[in-house]
């Protein structure tokens, strides 16, 4: 099956640091992916759709300013917490899409936790 | 507005016995559905889903859910629990002409007892 990979897998920064969390499609190549965000005990919000070569759409509530993303290939995509916060840390997860339309799979990374001090 | 429910945060059943997960959905427009399994600290491996063809969907470690949209349900069924299937699972819909986006439900923790 698709692999999704996601670097680092943990982060630990201190407050006022950026970090950047890497998000690829190992061995096909992802018109779409999407960043999400858990935290502990909940589920997944989807913070934002990135698509290769344009702006990432963010959902309602979600910095964007704060939460940079960058879709440079059609295999990688980066999320950027600017001047993180106590309150940023989180499970930050990636997925990815081949294809257009709600029926295709998402294939998911398998997370980063990042812990802001 | 499009939106997911799961029946109960947590299920506990013992080794050998029925699993039941239950999945609720509202859409206007026909659903996709998904069930999505995830290990702790890990991310979502797919388990089944549901495009509009057989109601019935058949997933991987036995796994399997109906789609009765009477109910509005996706529920999620195994008909004898492992141990190895402990984990969170959340039931997410997607829609028609759409990017692909997933509104998932709040996901339920099954445990497992021996």
């Amino acid at each position: 099956g698709a692999v999704v990979s996601q670097h680092p897998s943990r982060v630990i920064c201190k407050s006022g640091t950026s970090v950047k969390i890497e998000c690829r499609s190992l061995d096909f190549q992802a018109t779409t992916m999407f960043w999400y965000r858990q935290f502990p005990k909940k589920s997944l919000m989807l913070m934002a759709t990135s698509n290769e070569g344009s702006k990432a759409t963010y959902e309602q509530g979600v910095e964007k300013d704060k939460f940079l993303i960058n879709h440079a290939s059609l295999t990688l995509s980066t999320l950027t917490v600017t001047s993180a916060h106590p309150e940023d840390s989180s499970f930050y997860i990636c997925s990815a899409i081949t294809g257009t339309g709600g029926h295709n799979e998402q294939f998911f990374g398998p997370g980063t936790r990042l812990t802001v001090l | 507005a499009q939106s997911v429910t799961q029946l109960g945060s947590h299920v506990s059943v013992s080794e050998g016995a029925l699993v039941l997960l239950r999945c609720n959905y509202s859409s206007s427009v026909p659903p996709y559905l998904f069930w999505y399994v995830q290990y702790p600290n890990q991310g979502l491996q797919l388990l089944l889903k549901y495009t509009s063809a057989a109601t019935l969907v058949k997933g991987i470690n036995g796994f399997e859910a109906e789609f009765k949209k009477s109910e509005t349900s996706f529920h999620l069924t195994k008909p004898s629990a492992h141990m190895s299937d402990a984990a969170e699972y959340f039931c997410a819909v997607s829609f028609s002409g759409n990017t692909g986006k997933l509104i998932f439900g709040q996901g339920t923790t099954l445990q497992v007892k021996p």
